[in-house]
């Protein structure tokens, strides 16, 4: 089945502590995101990419790091000098151009003890 | 900048009866595209319908459908027969041609009441 995994489901980690969130989609997409979710605020666009080893900053950018060495992988970390990180988290991906919708992964939940 | 309004933040409908959501959206785009999500409770988001700005015609999808006024920037969603397990949140989203990223309204939770 082609779709969009995101691992793990619940992550919890200290405060000044770096956290990394996977994202990995077999749909053969070009085009990555990723969201941030908090109550009364719909999605946030944080990165994205429509190519392998280019990306773009998103609106709430600050804080956060990506990559992208693989078509199929866009993984997220949280860096310590996100000060608000706890958040539900989701990756989505398109094909490129021509206005088609984005598909989503299940999320993560990171939650800062 | 583009923006998405959802002036509803929650609605409730009794069971087999419809509902409308509102969105409106500001751009100066003439060629774009609109889309409604729906996150039940497990938070997975779910394409409910697509609209194309050059379009006319309103989409439909089974029991969803949209009312499209381009002129008025306003892009409601009616769910007719409405089933328990419509009970989500929807977003309003929009998306430029000419444009990968897509712009999302902060939601209306909808309620289905048995």
């Amino acid at each position: 089945d082609g779709g969009i995994t995101q691992s793990p489901k619940y992550l919890f980690r200290k405060e000044g502590q770096n956290v990394t969130l996977s994202c990995e989609q077999n749909l053969n997409h070009d085009a990555m995101y990723w969201y941030r979710q908090d109550p009364g605020q719909g999605l946030r666009l944080i990165y994205y990419s429509q190519i392998v080893n280019d990306f773009q900053k998103g609106d709430i950018a600050e804080g956060y790091s990506v990559s992208r060495e693989k078509k199929e992988s866009f993984p997220l970390t949280v860096t310590s000098a996100q000060k608000n990180p706890t958040a539900f988290y989701l990756c989505a991906s398109s094909i490129v151009g021509q206005g088609y919708e984005q598909f989503f992964g299940p999320g993560t939940r990171l939650t800062v003890l | 900048a583009q923006t998405v309004t959802q002036s509803q933040p929650e609605m409730s409908v009794q069971e087999a009866e419809t509902v409308t959501l509102s969105c409106t959206y500001d751009t100066s785009e003439s060629d774009y595209y609109l889309f409604w999500y729906k996150q039940p409770p497990s938070r997975q988001m779910i394409l409910v319908i697509r609209q194309e700005a050059y379009k006319q015609q309103n989409a439909t999808e089974n029991r969803f459908s949209v009312n499209f006024q381009k002129a008025a920037k306003s892009f409601s969603l009616k769910i007719s027969d409405s089933q328990l397990g419509d009970a989500a949140m929807y977003f309003c989203a929009y998306r430029r041609r000419r444009d990968d990223k897509i712009i999302f309204g902060k939601g209306t939770r909808l309620h289905i009441l048995p």
